[in-house]
């Protein structure tokens, strides 16, 4: 079946670092991959998406490219903030009934 | 995108009750989604509730112990019976995009706690 392996956390950084989280996926056919984030106690927010091979998903300064040849979708940003401290999730839907299969969750904390 | 709101944002419940959780919907979808996250782990789907059918469970998860209700465009319940301590988690629902193909809302959460 579907899974999607992501780093393991918790990341700590300081601020206006680098940030990576990879995500790895196994899916048949071309699944849409996802990136979602929770803030301390608020609920799941999309952050970013890629429907087809190549493209790259990105919003608040959060990158992502779907890569087929390496089955990846890895998170990235250049400089991050105090504010995106948070759980990370990658994620796949996969066929026609929508279902979302989640990585474990990658827990950041970003430092000022 | 669409709204979502839950009641109760969180409960603390005796062991051998019930508890049913509701998921509002601003707008009409056409697919909700009922998902638990238990404490660091990640999310599982419990069932797709579409209206106007029995709700789909996933593998691991029966209709007895999760009865789901769909009334509505608009709104769902679900409802943990029976509960034990490791049904300690966080319940969210979820509606399906109907601007954008795979994509969802969620909601909030349900903070569950059983004693």
């Amino acid at each position: 079946g579907d899974s999607v392996t992501q780093m393991e956390g918790p990341v700590t950084l300081s601020e206006e670092a680098f940030l990576t989280i990879n995500c790895t996926y196994t899916a048949t056919g071309y699944p849409s991959l996802f990136w979602y984030v929770q803030y301390p106690g608020e609920g799941l927010q999309l952050l970013l998406k890629a429907t087809k091979a190549d493209d790259k998903g990105s919003n608040k300064g959060f990158e992502a490219t779907y890569r087929k040849e390496t089955t990846s979708f890895h998170l990235e940003k250049g400089s991050v903030q105090v504010s995106d401290s948070a759980v990370y999730f990658c994620a796949l839907s996969g066929g026609s009934n929508y279902k979302l299969t989640f990585g474990k969750g990658t827990l950041l904390t970003v430092n000022p | 995108s669409a709204v979502i709101s839950q009641k109760p944002s969180r409960d603390i419940c005796q062991r051998g009750t019930s508890l049913t959780i509701q998921c509002q919907v601003d707008s009409q979808v056409t697919m909700m989604f009922w998902y638990r996250q238990q404490p660091g782990q990640s999310l599982t789907l419990i069932a797709t509730a579409n209206q106007g059918s029995e709700a789909t469970y996933e593998s691991g998860f029966v209709i007895d112990k999760f009865p789901i209700s769909r009334p509505n465009l608009t709104f769902s319940t679900l409802t943990v019976s029976n509960m034990s301590p490791e049904d300690s988690s966080i319940y969210l629902c979820s509606v399906d995009s109907t601007r954008s193909y795979n994509e969802q809302f969620f909601g909030p959460g349900t903070r569950l706690t059983v004693l």
